[in-house]
């Protein structure tokens, strides 16, 4: 079945450096990789997402990037400031015309100050 | 605009008790899911509805019966609750919105716990 894995679980930076978040998929069907922040004790929501067909997705301090041919995205954060800390994660959404979203493990970030 | 609200916030069950989640949400979305969050091991999907009368097994399905009332109200029943089913449960809603953001919002979660 579709599977979605998540590296690192557990990230620490110092604040103004960089974290950068990796996830792989399983099914090449999927077609849209969003990413959801979870601050501790509240619900995930959306922080950016990309769909199959662009390779890269700016916001501000956030980027991700998509590599089709290997099945891998990826979650940039540049200038990190502590109120970043929280729990990332990933996830892949299934072939047009379904609409099963699969989540990695998560990563916890901590910007150390 | 309350979202996705979701009900109880909080559950003690005995082992072999059932109970049943009630979700609902106002933003006239077609698809909701059910997640479950535990420590190291992510959002897993238990069902999900991509529109009002279809339902559709995800990654850890057994143990659970859910429901698309209509549009509005998805809920998730455990029949009898067994320990591993202790964990957060988390309802979503999705906004479809191509080429736009695809987005799932969440609902604040039932934190269950089986003894």
């Amino acid at each position: 079945g579709e599977n979605v894995e998540q590296h690192p679980s557990t990230l620490s930076v110092q604040e103004g450096d960089s974290a950068v978040i990796k996830c792989t998929y399983s099914d090449s069907a999927s077609n849209y990789f969003p990413w959801y922040k979870q601050e501790l004790g509240k619900r995930p929501q959306l922080i950016i997402g990309i769909r199959s067909n662009v390779g890269e997705k700016k916001d501000q301090r956030i980027a991700v990037t998509l590599n089709k041919t290997a099945k891998h995205f990826s979650l940039h954060i540049t200038e990190t400031q502590p109120e970043d800390s929280a729990v990332y994660f990933c996830a892949a959404k299934g072939a047009s015309g379904t609409y099963k979203y699969i989540f990695g493990t998560g990563t916890r970030l901590k910007v150390l100050a | 605009n309350a979202g996705v609200t979701q009900t109880p916030k909080f559950q003690v069950l005995k082992t072999g008790q059932s109970m049943t989640l009630q979700c609902a949400q106002d933003m006239n979305h077609n698809s909701m899911y059910w997640y479950r969050q535990d420590p190291g091991m992510g959002l897993r999907l238990i069902y999900y509805s991509a529109s009002e009368g279809t339902t559709d097994k995800g990654e850890v399905p057994n143990g659970y019966n859910v429901s698309r009332l209509n549009k509005r109200e998805f809920s998730l029943r455990l029949e009898s609750a067994a320990p591993s089913q202790t964990s957060v449960y988390f309802c979503a809603s999705g906004r479809q919105a191509h080429p736009t953001n695809e987005k799932l919002f969440f609902g604040s979660g039932t934190q269950l716990s089986v003894l």
